[in-house]
């Protein structure tokens, strides 16, 4: 089964940009993922499904400044014009043909 | 707009049961799969397990497989899950969330959680 790789914490100033990576294990580079952001004790919220293409489907309303991106079995999150509200967790979550469900450990990011 | 909301958390102990229900409502229900996910305090997202829409196949996370059972009734627009022999590393929010499509694919909509705690 696929394995997502996630570094542990990200931080960036007010106003510009983070970019998160997310790994996906050795096999498993043309798998479609998609990000999940959870504030400080509330639920998960779905961001957007990206595909090995770099094309991606962002969910209701979340604001043009989330972005999608790709480079072989690296996924990108990028968040520009950083905003306090931006301050959260980021899952990356994937799944595969025997229909186990993986998430990424997380990333931390913080605003400066 | 799609809601889930989840019930039926509590403080159980080792060895007890639970029944967490979901209610869905702003989407055609009967034609989507549906997945539980928890987090244990502190820690990050854990898949527990997902039901397809049409034929109902089910999968489970290997650490609650033969424990837990995940069901869903159409009429009612409710999903469910059935935690028999619960452990204290059972104790997490427990999340239900939307799939995008009819089988495991990637999550689209979260329910708020409801927190299971196994306790004596």
């Amino acid at each position: 089964q696929p394995v997502l790789t996630q570094s542990s914490s990200a931080s960036a100033s007010l106003g510009s940009s983070v970019k998160l990576t997310c790994t996906l294990s050795s096999g498993h580079s043309s798998y479609i993922i998609a990000w999940h952001q959870q504030q400080s004790g509330k639920a998960p919220r779905y961001l957007m499904k990206l595909e090995s293409s770099g094309s991606y489907n962002k969910g209701s309303g979340v604001p043009d400044r989330f972005s999608g991106s790709s480079s072989g079995a690296d996924r990108y999150l990028t968040i520009s014009n950083l905003q306090s509200e931006d301050e959260a967790d980021y899952y990356c979550e994937t799944w595969d043909s025997n229909t186990v469900k993986v998430f990424g450990t997380g990333t931390k990011v913080t605003v400066l | 707009e799609v809601q889930l909301l989840e019930s039926g958390g509590g403080l159980v102990q080792p060895g007890g049961s639970l029944r967490l229900s979901c209610a869905a409502s702003g989407f055609t229900f009967s034609t989507y799969a549906m997945t539980w996910v928890r987090q244990a305090p502190g820690k990050g997202l854990e898949w527990v397990s997902v039901i397809s829409a049409g034929d109902n196949s089910t999968y489970y996370a290997d650490s609650v497989k033969g424990r837990f059972t995940i069901s869903r009734d159409n009429s009612k627009n409710t999903l469910y899950l059935q935690m028999n022999s619960l452990r204290a590393e059972d104790t997490a929010v427990y999340y239900c969330a939307k799939e995008r499509q009819q089988k495991t694919s990637t999550l689209d909509y979260w329910g708020q959680g409801t927190l299971v705690t196994v306790s004596s």
